[in-house]
């Protein structure tokens, strides 16, 4: 099964101190992509940042980037400098093939984490 | 270039209706998706379509069922309405040429009375 498992409900962490978030992933597919997303309250899942299996340096996008240990199925995500404006759930995905598709790819989403970035 | 927007922002309805909710995709998106999400979860994948034809599909049953328009815009239809539906209804369009990105929209709140 395609599954993805974040175990930290809720973190804290102060103002302009980085932060890592944990997101593991369990896949036999070769060929599989990774995603977060950033959830505030409004509810729009705003898309962070990509890894894909066979892209052989981490992902980095301004502040985030991604910690991939392809041998350990783990794609955690870190924060540097965090700001108020981070405080969100942040979920972890992976693209899933489906049969018969002709072109793009559902997303599974972990359970997510809530930040909570205090001053 | 616009967002995907999706309409109406919030929606009360009471157990056995039926329910239409919408999406416009983005500028140039042909392939949208819809998910729900249950208060406290991450999103569940529904269903995908692409080019008006339904491409995929996850564990809904078939009360959930799909539209998607010559202009890329989509509906999604639940009929026989439950308690457990009351969900944030998400929809998420992404280009056939960049299909590392999904696009998400505000998202529908539906609760069910």
């Amino acid at each position: 099964a395609q599954k993805i498992t974040q175990t930290q409900p809720g973190m804290f962490v102060q103002e302009k101190e980085a932060v890592t978030l944990d997101c593991t992933y369990d896949t036999s597919d070769p060929s599989y992509g990774l995603f977060w997303y950033k959830q505030p309250s409004s509810g729009e899942m705003i898309f962070l940042i990509y890894q894909g299996s066979y892209d052989q340096q981490n992902a980095t996008e301004g502040r985030y980037s991604l910690n991939f240990q392809k041998a350990r199925k783990s794609a955690n995500l870190v924060i540097s400098a965090s700001q108020l404006g981070d405080s969100a759930m942040y979920f972890c995905a992976m693209r899933v093939p489906y049969p018969n598709s002709n072109s793009g790819y559902a997303l599974n989403f972990g359970k997510g984490t809530s930040l909570l970035v205090t001053p | 270039e616009t967002g995907v927007t999706q309409s109406p922002t919030h929606l009360i309805k009471t157990r056995g209706q039926q329910v239409t909710l919408r999406c416009s995709s983005q500028s140039g998106h042909n392939t949208v998706s819809w998910y729900q999400q249950a208060l406290g979860q991450g999103p569940q994948f529904i269903f995908q379509y692409y080019r008006e034809e339904e491409n995929g599909r996850g564990n809904f049953p078939p009360r959930f069922s799909g539209l998607q328009f010559p202009n890329y815009s989509s509906e999604l239809n639940v009929n026989a309405l439950e308690l457990d539906d009351s969900a944030l209804y998400l929809c998420a369009s992404s280009p056939a040429s960049r299909n590392n990105e999904q696009f998400f929209g505000p998202g529908t709140r539906l609760t069910v009375l």
